[in-house]
């Protein structure tokens, strides 16, 4: 069965602190590995990833994908109150169907 | 329009009702996504369409569960009698044609059975 695992679940961490959130899968049929960013209730759309190696960045945040660990990272430098949110991991299973993890909460403190 | 709109954004209902929820895509976009989205959960794929047509529609729990899309652009998912378990945010999303493009989601509406 396709899935798709992010660690940590949660954390709380300082303004100014950088953070590494993991996302892991296993999927028959791997095309992309998307991030999206989840503040209230619609998911928006932070990078997709095909290539494994490539940084894709914008602003603070940036993101790889290696594709032989099967796993990406998403970092963000230098954490504003406004980063608190929850971040999804999905990766397109074949020609559209998108496999979502739980998500990490993240909670930056002023 | 300028992004994925659904609509309403609550709905509180009581068990054993039906209900209907209304996603009108980006204009333009061929494929539209149902998801359900449970407290603590990621989105769950309930169904896709590619035009007016449901390409997949796997992720359907139960049979109380139906979506249309009958000229190609808005789309309504229907649930017939609903249970306490029905209880979560549904979002809809759309892409421009489906396969690896990327997906622009709604605000999602929130269920609420009683």
């Amino acid at each position: 069965e396709d899935k798709v695992v992010q660690s940590p679940l949660s954390l709380v961490v300082h303004e100014g602190d950088t953070v590494t959130l993991n996302c892991s899968y296993e999927v028959t049929n791997f095309r992309s590995l998307l991030w999206y960013k989840q503040e209230k209730k619609a998911p928006t759309f932070l990078f997709m990833l095909t290539s494994s190696g490539i940084e894709k960045k914008s602003g603070r945040l940036s993101s790889i994908l290696d594709k032989k660990e099967l796993s990406s990272i998403l970092n963000i430098t230098a954490t504003q109150t406004g980063d608190s949110a929850i971040y999804l991991c999905a990766v397109i299973s074949g020609t559209y169907k998108y496999i979502f993890g739980t998500g990490t909460r993240l909670k930056v403190l002023a | 329009g300028a992004g994925v709109s659904q609509t309403p954004s609550n709905k509180v209902t009581e068990k054993g009702k039906y209900v209907e929820l209304r996603c009108d895509p980006i204009s333009g976009h061929t494929a539209l996504y149902w998801y359900r989205q449970s407290l603590g959960q990621g989105p769950e794929f309930l169904i896709y369409f590619q035009g007016t047509g449901a390409a997949d529609d796997s992720g359907l729990p139960n049979d109380r569960f139906f979506a249309v899309r009958p000229e190609g652009s808005v789309s309504t998912l229907k649930i017939q009698r609903t249970e306490r378990g029905d209880s979560a945010v549904y979002l809809c999303a759309s892409s421009k044609q489906g396969s690896t493009d990327t997906q622009y989601f709604g605000p999602g509406t929130r269920l609420t059975v009683l």
